[in-house]
């Protein structure tokens, strides 16, 4: 069945440091592929999404792009800040109606 | 921008009493969804609801749960018999269309804690 694999955190960094937090997905057909955050004590936000292969999704700095080729969607970061700290999913949606997640990958900024 | 809200944020329930997880989505979306989130663990998908029925479920959703749209508004999530084992954060999502190119809003989520 369809699945999403994103790296084990957690990860740290300091301020202004690049992120790169890496996922991978299996799916038959042609998946969308989203990036949701979850802030501490809050729900879960999208953060961006691309829904064909080539597409860059972007938002408040993140950018991630569909590869088809190689079935991945990293997110990834110029410059983080400390309250980028969060957990991060990585999340396909399918030709059913379900999203499914990847474990998430809680980030820790230093300041 | 509108929200998908929660009610209530915090559930404590002894085991085997019902418990309702009540949900707003946001008022054009057609598409309604159920998640969990066990501690530590990934999200999970238990349902998803269209047109006044259930058109997906998992395997978690067993004859336990239950959802209902009472009202043009709400959208509910009944267990009827809690277990410890559906302590959990559970999310309750809405979008404008289904699948899974539509992106799905998510509420803040009802902490359900089983004593």
């Amino acid at each position: 069945g369809d699945s999403v694999t994103q790296m084990e955190g957690p990860v740290t960094l300091s301020e202004e440091a690049f992120l790169t937090i890496n996922c991978t997905y299996t799916a038959t057909g042609y998946p969308s592929l989203f990036w949701y955050v979850q802030y501490p004590g809050e729900g879960l936000q999208l953060l961006l999404k691309a829904t064909k292969a080539d597409d860059k999704g972007s938002n408040k700095g993140f950018e991630a792009t569909y590869r088809k080729e190689t079935t991945s969607f990293h997110l990834e970061k110029g410059s983080v800040q400390v309250s980028d700290s969060a957990v991060y999913f990585c999340a396909l949606g399918g030709r059913d109606d379900k999203i499914i997640f990847g474990k998430g990958t809680r980030l820790h900024i230093l300041p | 921008e509108p929200e998908v809200t929660q009610t209530p944020s915090h559930q404590v329930t002894q085991m085997g009493q019902e418990v309702i997880l009540r949900c707003v989505p946001i008022s054009n979306h057609l598409y309604f969804y159920w998640y969990r989130q066990i501690l530590g663990q990934k999200v999970e998908f238990l349902v998803s609801f269209y047109n006044n029925e259930i058109s997906e479920k998992s395997e978690i959703f067993d004859d336990q749960f239950s959802v209902e749209r009472p009202d043009g508004s709400n959208f509910t999530l009944k267990i009827r018999s809690t277990k410890l084992e559906d302590s959990a954060m559970y999310f309750c999502a809405s979008s404008r269309g289904s699948r899974g190119n539509q992106p799905q809003h998510f509420g803040d989520g009802t902490r359900l804690s089983i004593l």
